[in-house]
């Protein structure tokens, strides 16, 4: 089956800076890459998803980039804010109606004012 | 707003109770899932359903049952609650087909004592 790796577990990044997560997958027939943002308290939502006939998408001043050949795939956040600060996840799944996300095992993000 | 919600936010029970985690979604969704997530972050999915009828074991193995009676409502159940039991439990939905969003409930933090 699938197995998402996510790295790293924990970044901290000035306020202004960026900031960069990245994960790998090993199912080369996945084909759907989305990240999903959790804040303190709440239930993981989503921020911005790819599919694997894009090699990069961009939503204000976050982007994720995906290297299909490498089988990885990049969270890139700019201008960083204190509410930037999450937990961020990765997952990847098949265009198959029936086959759950795998979820990497998240990053918790701290943005320092 | 995602309209799924999980009763209750917070529980504390005895070793031994039997319990039941609630979750309703209005959106008509056909999937639903429950993960565990332990303090360090990591989403364990333990059960899914693609419709009515239909449920299925996830990647972690768990003491808990689901039924799926209802599309809208996806109860987990303990049937003898353990300290080990101890946990946040996140309950989601999303549309049939493939690369479809899933929408995540507050979740449930369950103590055992």
């Amino acid at each position: 089956g699938e197995n998402v790796e996510q790295h790293p577990s924990t970044l901290s990044v000035q306020e202004g800076d960026s900031a960069v997560i990245k994960c790998t997958y090993s199912d080369s027939a996945s084909n759907y890459f989305p990240w999903y943002k959790q804040e303190l308290g709440k239930g993981p939502q989503l921020i911005i998803d790819i599919r694997s006939n894009v090699g990069e998408k961009k939503d204000q001043r976050i982007a994720v980039t995906l290297n299909k050949t490498a089988k990885h795939f990049s969270l890139h956040i700019t201008e960083t804010q204190p509410e930037d600060s999450a937990v961020y996840f990765c997952a990847a799944s098949r265009n198959s109606g029936n086959t759950p996300l795998v979820f990497g095992k998240g990053t918790r993000l701290s943005v320092i004012a | 707003e995602a309209d799924i919600y999980q009763t209750p936010r917070y529980l504390v029970i005895g070793t031994g109770k039997k319990i039941t985690l609630e979750c309703s979604q209005t959106m008509g969704h056909d999937k639903m899932y429950w993960y565990q997530q332990d303090p360090g972050m990591e989403l364990h999915l333990i059960h899914y359903s693609y419709g009515v009828n239909s449920t299925e074991k996830g990647d972690l193995s768990s003491e808990s049952t689901v039924s799926r009676i209802r599309t809208e409502h996806f109860p987990l159940t303990l049937e003898s609650a353990r300290p080990s039991h101890t946990s946040q439990y996140l309950c989601a939905s999303s549309e049939s087909g493939g690369h479809t969003e899933a929408f995540f409930g507050q979740g449930t933090r369950l103590t055992v004592v």
